[in-house]
């Protein structure tokens, strides 16, 4: 069965560096989303993409934050000067109709 | 303002028993609701899903949710648990229609932990 894939499955970065997460959405999928958890909180929505732009985001994806499908595989989430409370474990997701199926996540922890 | 929420933060059960975790949803207009299980250490899986029709539905695992509509929940149920079922399990809720980006709000989610 397809799988949506993520790397790396675990990131340590220091405050103000940038970090790239990477996603495989499933291959005939066209919408894509990035989701995170706090350690503890609930899983918070980020942003939706579709048709190579963004057709959704929450208030956590400001300025610091941006996506990209560069290459009609992959999807990225690129945090561009970490903050200690980006520390969270990122999801990424993709659906063809409604469903939408989730990856295994990657583990940020910003120092 | 758009929100879901359940009832039980960590519920312990003995195999056989049965299970009900509450969930319960704010949200204008037409709504899809969806139970995820997140075993540990692997990667949220759908359980079940309501988009229309028959309010009962049935998911993997004998698990199995009912839309109540007036009551705004979407309350998951398995008769008998068995020890493989202990996860974290997360109700979600997005908006039907074609033009719904599909963003899902989540609830804080609910630890099962179920003893042999």
């Amino acid at each position: 069965e397809p799988e949506v894939t993520q790397t790396p499955s675990h990131q340590v970065t220091q405050m103000g560096q940038e970090v790239i997460l990477r996603c495989v959405p499933i291959s005939n999928h066209l919408y894509f989303y990035w989701y995170r958890q706090i350690l503890g909180q609930k899983v918070e929505f980020l942003v939706s993409f579709y048709n190579n732009e963004i057709s959704e985001k929450s208030e956590i994806f400001d300025d610091q934050f941006s996506v990209e499908r560069p290459d009609g595989s992959n999807f990225t989430l690129k945090i561009r000067s970490t903050k200690l409370e980006d520390s969270a474990m990122y999801f990424c997701a993709s659906h063809l109709v409604e469903t939408q199926y989730f990856g295994p996540g990657t583990r940020l922890l910003v120092l | 303002a758009q929100s879901v929420s359940q009832h039980n933060h960590h519920v312990i059960l003995s195999e056989a028993a049965s299970l009900e975790l509450g969930c319960n949803y704010s949200y204008g207009g037409t709504v899809n609701l969806f139970w995820y299980v997140q075993y540990p250490g692997q990667h949220l899986q759908l359980l079940l899903k309501y988009f229309s029709g028959d309010p009962l539905v049935k998911g993997i695992k004998g698990f199995e949710a009912e839309f109540i509509k007036s009551k705004f929940s979407f309350n998951l149920r398995k008769p008998s648990v068995q020890w493989s079922d202990t996860a974290e399990y997360f109700c979600a809720v997005n908006g039907g229609g074609s033009s719904n980006t599909g963003k899902l709000i989540f609830g804080q989610g609910t630890t099962l932990q179920v003893k042999p």
